[in-house]
């Protein structure tokens, strides 16, 4: 079956702007995660969505904000563009929503955001 | 909170053993493991619930003490393929809506 596909692949912005970022995640799943990719950091969660709502957020600033479509789909926008916003986006889709993390993710391949 | 995971890289040769330590200053109900190669996603190893127990698949095995709050991941005879960085996925017990919390990530290297 088709895994957690990603779109935009790689782009490029200058500061000040804004992006959209989406992933579509593998059929089935309700559960899709954010997480920001950089070397010096690793993995860092921006937020979970289950079933269309919102149900954990790390610590990022309100610049950082997503959503979950009823399908499943899921995007993330970043308004406002800092250069230290250049990064690999992860989003990972799971099945159920079991407590405490007990969720296998499934990673894409990300989106290489550039800010300039 | 971001577990630590250490060492941050090590150089092996074909055919050596590595072990890779992850430890949270929280209570932990599970433990993830993820390889990355470079350019791709990260890859779901294998999962670890509370209970001290121990996992293995062929030559990748990883242990899970809940008292001490880590997590070992074990590689046995390593292979080339065995190259990429390797992650560990901290859940926390106590109800809530907790996603995952990776640590930094150790770089593994097998030389031939």
């Amino acid at each position: 079956k088709a895994g957690v596909t990603q779109t935009p692949r790689y782009l490029i912005k200058t500061r000040g702007q804004q992006v959209t970022l989406s992933c579509s995640p593998i059929s089935g799943h309700r559960s899709v995660s954010w997480y920001q990719q950089t070397p010096g950091q690793g993995l860092q969660f921006l937020f979970e969505y289950f079933s269309e709502t919102q149900r954990n957020k790390g610590n990022f600033p309100g610049r950082f904000s997503g959503r979950q479509f009823s399908n499943s789909r899921s995007e993330m926008n970043v308004s406002t563009l800092e250069l230290g916003d250049s990064a690999l986006y992860l989003c990972a889709s799971s099945q159920d929503r079991h407590l405490g993390g007990a969720n296998v993710l499934t990673f894409g391949a990300g989106s290489r955001l550039t800010v300039l | 909170q971001q577990p630590v995971q250490s060492p941050q890289a090590v150089i092996l040769r074909e055919g050596e053993d590595a072990v890779i330590n992850c430890s949270s200053s929280k209570a932990l109900y599970s433990v993830h493991w993820y390889r990355q190669k470079h350019g791709e996603a990260p890859v779901f190893l294998m999962i670890l619930l509370k209970g001290g127990e121990q996992k293995g698949h062929e030559k990748i095995s990883a242990s899970f003490n809940e008292k001490k709050q880590q997590s070992s991941l074990y590689l046995t005879a390593s292979q080339l393929s065995y190259s990429g960085t390797y992650f560990c996925g901290t859940g926390y017990s106590g109800g809530g809506a907790d996603g995952l919390t990776f640590g930094k990530g150790t770089h593994l290297i097998i030389q031939p």
